[in-house]
């Protein structure tokens, strides 16, 4: 089984609403990811945990927090955003690099708008 | 960081016809996979290709990492090849994708 949970689908938000985003695996990854990709652009690398910890922030803004409760799950909780933060947002998992690369399977996406 | 490359950004095809898709990266890597993106937001995992080739149905790639690309060849192409695909590379743990190939395959 290679596959990444993304719930929910689609997310239609107010600036003022507080929301989350959740990602479960089941292959025994303990790398797991979240991208952001606007219309007609590739993924971009938003957070990286391992281990369950948080092993790199790419300059996020505060108001995506990411949280990690078990090596399962990968949740992004989202609070005062704003229109332009509208996208795809991606969840990928992988078994952890350790600089040696390995491959990643990544979720249907969460299409989120926010009004 | 690391530049990642596609060509060509888009290609038009007639239903049957071959074609290689391009990936160059400016760095050594650990990992390189391509992936297809249907129009439903789905990025699905084509090849994990750090070096070699390899070859399923109707898709095979090649990485030259020596000389940082990959190629990625379509055979005998079908409707359902449309879409964006993407190559993407790990880099100090990081995975990030090229620019895409969006690719239109006509009946």
């Amino acid at each position: 089984d290679t596959e990444v949970t993304q719930t929910p689908k689609h997310l239609v938000m107010g600036m003022t609403n507080k929301k989350s985003l959740k990602c479960e695996q089941h292959m025994g990854h303990r790398a797991m990811y979240w991208y952001k990709q606007k219309a007609k652009k590739p993924p971009e690398l938003m957070f990286v945990y391992s281990y369950e910890k948080l092993s790199i922030n790419e300059s996020v803004p505060s108001r995506f927090s990411p949280e990690c409760p078990n090596s399962s799950l990968l949740n992004l909780h989202l609070h005062a955003l704003q229109p332009e933060d509208s996208a795809l947002y991606l969840c990928a998992s992988s078994l952890p690099g350790a600089g040696q690369g390995t491959e990643a399977f990544f979720g249907q996406g969460t299409r989120l708008t926010v009004v | 960081g690391i530049q990642v490359e596609q060509s060509p950004p888009d290609l038009i095809l007639q239903e049957g016809a071959n074609s290689t898709l391009r990936c160059n990266f400016s760095d050594s890597v650990n990992n390189l996979q391509w992936f297809h993106q249907n129009p439903w937001g789905q990025l699905i995992n084509l090849f994990y290709i750090p070096s070699g080739t390899k070859q399923n149905g109707r898709l095979s790639a090649t990485t030259v990492a020596t000389e940082r690309y990959s190629l990625l060849y379509i055979s005998s192409s079908q409707t359902t090849d449309s879409g964006v695909y993407f190559c993407a590379v790990d880099n100090t743990d990081k995975l990030i994708f090229g620019t895409g190939t969006r690719l239109q395959v006509f009946p």
